[in-house]
């Protein structure tokens, strides 16, 4: 089958670097997304690995690694409207499969 | 960017009562739209594929004739739960793909209760 683990919650300070892991047993996935939730919304989307690497978009950054079938979003500067859930999705054949999710908690 | 919409955003239904949601690509077409369900505090899982045109592909575990599924035009998809029961309530979620492109835009959701 396919899944994603993720942590189930990371607590993290205002102002901080927080890294927030997924790891995943399948085969065929073609990339690595990553989606911001906050409570009760859309999933919005923060990046793409295509292939093995870092892509940085501003503050957040994410990191693939097929070969361990590992993947990383990095959050940088954290403000308080991080705050939010976070989920990795496999980009399978025609559809995402999203991992277990993460909530991330900003404080002062 | 493109914007999808879905509607209602919450809706309560008595038990046995059908529901419909309806999800719009505003400014795109989408050859592709995606239904999720996300119960609280849970991912969303994938409930099935909808192609413009053609039936929709259900995910294992999820059951087609509770679940209808009708992507009529390049714009639109519709959701069907029928005969709702409390274990339906749950947050659904589309997203739409537009042809050619491998990124997913998703709908703001649609809390639904059932009573």
């Amino acid at each position: 089958g396919q899944s994603l683990e993720q942590p189930s919650e990371v607590t993290a300070v205002e102002g901080a670097i927080v890294q927030i892991n997924c790891t995943y047993q399948t085969s065929g996935f073609y990339g690595l997304s990553w989606y911001q939730q906050h409570d009760g919304g859309a999933p919005t989307f923060l990046s793409y690995n295509a292939l093995d690497g870092l892509e940085e978009t501003g503050r957040f950054s994410s990191f693939l690694s097929r070969s361990d079938s590992y993947g990383y979003l990095l959050l940088q500067e954290l403000q308080m409207k991080d705050s939010a859930s976070y989920f990795c999705a496999g980009d399978a054949t025609n559809k995402l499969i999203f991992g277990t999710g993460t909530l991330l908690a900003v404080q002062p | 960017g493109a914007v999808v919409s879905q509607h209602p955003s919450r809706v309560i239904c008595k038990s046995g009562t059908s529901v419909k949601i309806e999800c719009r690509s505003l400014d795109f077409q989408a050859t592709t739209m995606f239904w999720y369900r996300q119960f609280p505090k849970q991912s969303l899982m994938l409930m099935a594929t909808s192609n413009e045109g053609s039936k929709a592909t259900y995910e294992q575990g999820v059951e087609k004739d509770k679940f209808l599924i009708n992507h009529a035009s390049l714009t639109l998809s519709t959701l069907t739960v029928t005969s709702a029961h409390p274990e339906d309530s749950s947050f659904y979620i589309c997203s739409a793909r537009p042809g050619g492109d491998n990124e997913q835009f998703f709908g703001p959701g649609t809390r639904l209760t059932v009573l």
